[in-house]
Parts: C-alpha cells; sequence; structure tokens
C-alpha cells in the first residue's frame, strides 16, 4: 500500500458508543494530523503529532481523544460524540512538523452521529 | 487574524474554456501558498505550492497560480477545463516551522458543463 489511508471510510454511531478511527501512512513521515470537514466550513485543524508526541490541540473537545502509537499510526478515539460532530475526518502526514507544510492527505472517515 | 478567503462558492464553467478561482489571504508571516483538490469521496490532493522565487507556480494536470503579494492573492487558472477537472479547491496558507498547521478557504466547488 501506499500513502495515507483511513479507515473505516464510514461510520455510523450513536451518542453513547465509544469507536476509533484509523490513519495509517506509508510514507516514512514524521508528523502527522487529524482535520475536520464539515459541509460549508473551512477544513478545520484539530491536532498534530511530531515524532510521536502530541504538539498542537486545536482546543478539541475531550470526546475526541488522539492516540500516536507510532510515527506511522495515528487514532482518533470518540466517545459521547453530539450529532453536530457528523463529519469527514481526514488524516494528514507530511516530513515533519517543520517542514513546508505539503500535506499528503487520506481519502477520509465519514462520521455520522445519530 | 489570519484567513484564507475564496470569495466563489460554486463556480460553472464550459468545458474548454479557460478557468481562474480566486484565493485571498491575510497572514503574519511570509506565507506558503498551496491549492489543493478533493473529488467527491476522496480525500485532498496537491495541486500546486508557493514558497519563494518565481511568483507564478506550475502544477500537476495543467493548472498554474500567481503569487501577487500586493494583493495578498494566490490565484488559481487553467486555460482550458476538461470534464474531469469538476471538484472541490481549495486554497491554504501556512509558514516556514508551522507545518501542516494549514490555513484553508472554504473551498470553491468547480462544476464544467459539456
Amino acid at each position: 500500500e501506499t500513502g495515507v489511508t483511513q479507515t473505516p471510510r464510514h461510520l455510523v454511531m450513536g451518542m453513547t458508543n465509544k469507536k476509533s478511527l484509523k490513519c495509517e501512512q506509508h510514507l516514512g513521515h514524521n508528523a502527522m494530523y487529524w482535520y475536520k470537514q464539515s459541509a460549508k466550513k473551512p477544513l478545520e485543524l484539530m491536532f498534530v503529532y511530531n515524532f510521536k508526541e502530541q504538539t498542537e490541540n486545536n482546543s478539541v473537545p475531550s470526546r475526541f481523544s488522539p492516540e500516536c502509537p507510532n510515527s506511522s499510526h495515528l487514532f482518533l478515539h470518540l466517545h459521547t460524540l453530539q450529532p453536530e460532530d457528523s463529519a469527514l475526518y481526514l488524516c494528514a502526514s507530511s516530513q515533519d512538523r517543520e517542514a513546508t507544510g505539503e500535506l499528503f492527505f487520506g481519502e477520509g472517515s465519514r462520521l455520522t452521529v445519530l | 487574524a489570519q484567513s484564507v478567503t475564496q470569495p466563489d462558492i460554486h463556480i460553472t464553467v464550459s468545458e474548454g474554456a479557460s478557468l481562474e478561482l480566486r484565493c485571498n489571504y491575510s497572514y503574519g508571516a511570509t506565507p506558503y501558498l498551496f491549492w489543493y483538490v478533493q473529488s467527491p469521496g476522496q480525500g485532498l490532493q496537491l495541486l500546486l505550492k508557493y514558497f519563494s522565487g518565481d511568483t507564478l507556480v506550475q502544477g500537476i494536470k495543467g493548472f498554474e497560480a500567481e503569487f501577487k503579494r500586493s494583493q495578498s492573492s494566490f490565484n488559481l487558472r487553467k486555460p482550458s477545463v476538461h470534464w474531469s477537472d469538476a471538484a472541490e479547491y481549495f486554497c491554504a496558507v501556512g509558514a516556514r516551522g508551522q507545518g501542516g498547521k494549514l490555513i484553508f478557504g472554504q473551498g470553491t466547488e468547480l462544476s464544467v458543463k459539456p
């Protein structure tokens, strides 16, 4: 596999469920990101990890919990979400956080919260 | 405040016609500028980027963009649009040392008429 892979591609969950989104990059990059894409709104940066360390939490509610066990894998753990959290969640990677900012994106996980 | 504005939410052009998508930014530091494209159900793909030097940059799929510092603009152009260019286009701004902390515009949806 190449690039950035996200699973699942689609997820429907109730407000009391716990689920996780997974991202894997095969590019040898050291920085990984979660972005949220809501309809008619600009992409919002949620979290940044650089060499497995979280370097940015963009005031994200605690019902979103990221995990980065190594430079190739990134998870977003979800619990007690709200319907307004329904969105496309995009994972991205870059060479490292100090690089030029060229991001490589996955295809996204479409989340629907009922 | 740092921001990216894409004034056109939706544009329709005829196949073979020229295209220009507008992007204006407000950013405190020397900007790095990007255009990404997102096809339905897909992640974002980098079209082109500007870091420094020649203000006219060439990208993939026949796209180009021109950086105009005096106008704080980075407009995307293509001389002849193909039906496969129908997608959503995002302008983004970042800076050296900011890694993937890009600020995205709201996006411009491009439709192509046969």
